[in-house]
């Protein structure tokens, strides 16, 4: 098993262009997650799915829209790319939520740099 | 809204010291997460914690989860360089779908 990929590794994007980060898990995971990372910020939650053709909010959710139309694949998109989104970009998976043993896995990450 | 806090936010100790890091939430937890993240690397789950004033150990690393489940720690016995990273702790949000996440204990050691 590959666990949970994530696609592409690094991207350098200028100002105002558009790119969408693929995730994909192959543990048949029920809910997946995206989040931020920068400096001394934690881990921050932007958007999360609780199942197949759900999607929701999470802490930083502006600027970003995500998809879940496969169980296994959860898109990340940024619309129109700012300097502000420069950061880390992780996504992990488990089968359950917070209330119960819900361990989370996490991808490699994606390193977006915005000029 | 519903925070993590976690202290310190750096640690440096010599190899063979001992470490502690403490998570606290604002609120009364379910469970408690504990995750490392190697440097360059991405967070891996180490346990979690669900009962009133349980213990948990593994090899080095002690978890504690507090008697009013509002705070935890992590203790490591005896460093090693093979123990840098950073140490978060994460709590379930009040809807049960998702984890916040503290900002994270980064741990440095010389040898």
């Amino acid at each position: 098993n590959a666990g949970v990929t994530q696609t592409p590794k690094f991207r350098v994007l200028k100002t105002g262009q558009s790119m969408t980060l693929l995730c994909a898990q192959d543990m048949n995971h029920e809910y997946m997650y995206w989040y931020r990372q920068d400096p001394g910020m934690g881990l921050r939650l932007i958007h999360y799915s609780v199942g197949e053709g759900t999607t929701a909010k999470g802490e930083v959710p502006d600027g970003y829209n995500v998809s879940r139309l496969k169980k296994q694949n959860f898109l990340l998109g940024l619309e129109s790319a700012a300097p502000s989104q420069t950061s880390v970009y992780f996504c992990a998976s488990s089968t359950h939520g917070g209330f119960s043993y819900n361990e989370q896995f996490f991808g490699p990450g994606t390193r977006l740099t915005v000029l | 809204g519903q925070q993590v806090m976690q202290i310190p936010q750096y640690q440096h100790v010599q190899e063979g010291e001992d470490f502690t890091t403490y998570c606290n939430s604002s609120t009364t937890l379910s469970n408690i997460q504990w995750y490392k993240q190697r440097p360059g690397g991405h967070p891996v789950f180490l346990i979690q914690l669900v009962k009133s004033g349980e213990v948990k150990k593994q090899k080095r690393l002690t978890f504690q989860f507090g008697e009013a489940k509002k705070n935890s720690s992590l203790h490591i016995t005896a460093t090693q360089t093979t123990d840098v990273g950073t140490y978060f702790c994460a709590e379930a949000n009040q809807a049960g779908t998702a984890l916040i996440f503290g900002k994270g204990t980064t741990l440095s050691v010389s040898s």
